[in-house]
């Protein structure tokens, strides 16, 4: 079993629709949880990170944890179709743990 | 640009032949990664820097493979003796000293590896 799972996806919705990603993870020791965007051929540009339970919010973008049933979730409201990409969970044990753990990552198309 | 650096960007390469890749971090970031990703997957970590010392390295990273951070500025990683298995895109990253920054891990465009 992988330590942080993700739906690959893809996952298909209409422009200005509300999406949801989720993961979930198997090691409580994670603490810090962050979220990636991933276009084709390119590098994971940070989007959010989060620490410990509860939301997060920039923009359009709302980044939720609940540590409890160890699941990690990303909200992005209003989708473009510039938002289609891989958007990939991570997380790490603590603030000076060096090591990410990342999900495969899924995909999203947002349709004009 | 003021954000990670990666050259090459894309590298054909026979079997068996030496690859390197440099990365350069964003400056005055002393930690510096190493991930490699294949297609259809989540980068996986290969090996950490802080300053110049190599702290970490995963048992992905076989002898085969050699990183180095000298002066902890720039790194380079080499790949000896490529194998079919080795394509994948190699990423550098890097992030602030420390405290809550520290967990704002900023990526490159990374370095495609094909070995034909």
């Amino acid at each position: 079993q992988k330590e942080v799972e993700q739906d690959p996806g893809p996952l298909s919705v209409p422009e200005g629709a509300i999406v949801s990603l989720n993961c979930t993870y198997s090691n409580s020791a994670f603490q810090y949880f962050m979220w990636y965007r991933q276009y084709s051929r390119k590098g994971p540009e940070l989007l959010m990170y989060t620490y410990s339970s509860g939301n997060k919010e920039d923009g359009r973008f709302t980044a939720q944890v609940d540590k409890s049933s160890k699941y990690i979730s990303l909200f992005i409201r209003d989708s473009q179709p510039s938002d289609s990409a891989t958007y990939l969970c991570a997380t790490k044990p603590g603030e000076y743990g060096n090591k990410l753990v990342f999900g495969a990552g899924t995909i999203l198309r947002v349709k004009s | 640009d003021t954000g990670v650096s990666q050259d090459p960007r894309h590298k054909i390469t026979k079997r068996g032949q030496n690859v390197t890749f440099r990365c350069d971090p964003i400056s005055e970031h002393n930690r510096l990664y190493w991930y490699r990703q294949t297609l259809g997957q989540g980068p996986e970590f290969l090996t950490y820097f802080q300053n110049e010392a190599q702290l970490e390295k995963s048992r992905l990273l076989s002898d085969r493979f050699s990183a180095e951070r000298p002066k902890g500025s720039f790194s380079t990683l080499e790949i000896q003796r490529t194998e079919q298995g080795d394509s994948a895109m190699y990423l550098c990253a890097s992030s602030p000293r420390s405290g809550t920054s520290g967990n704002t891990i900023y990526f490159g465009e990374g370095s495609w590896l094909t070995v034909v």
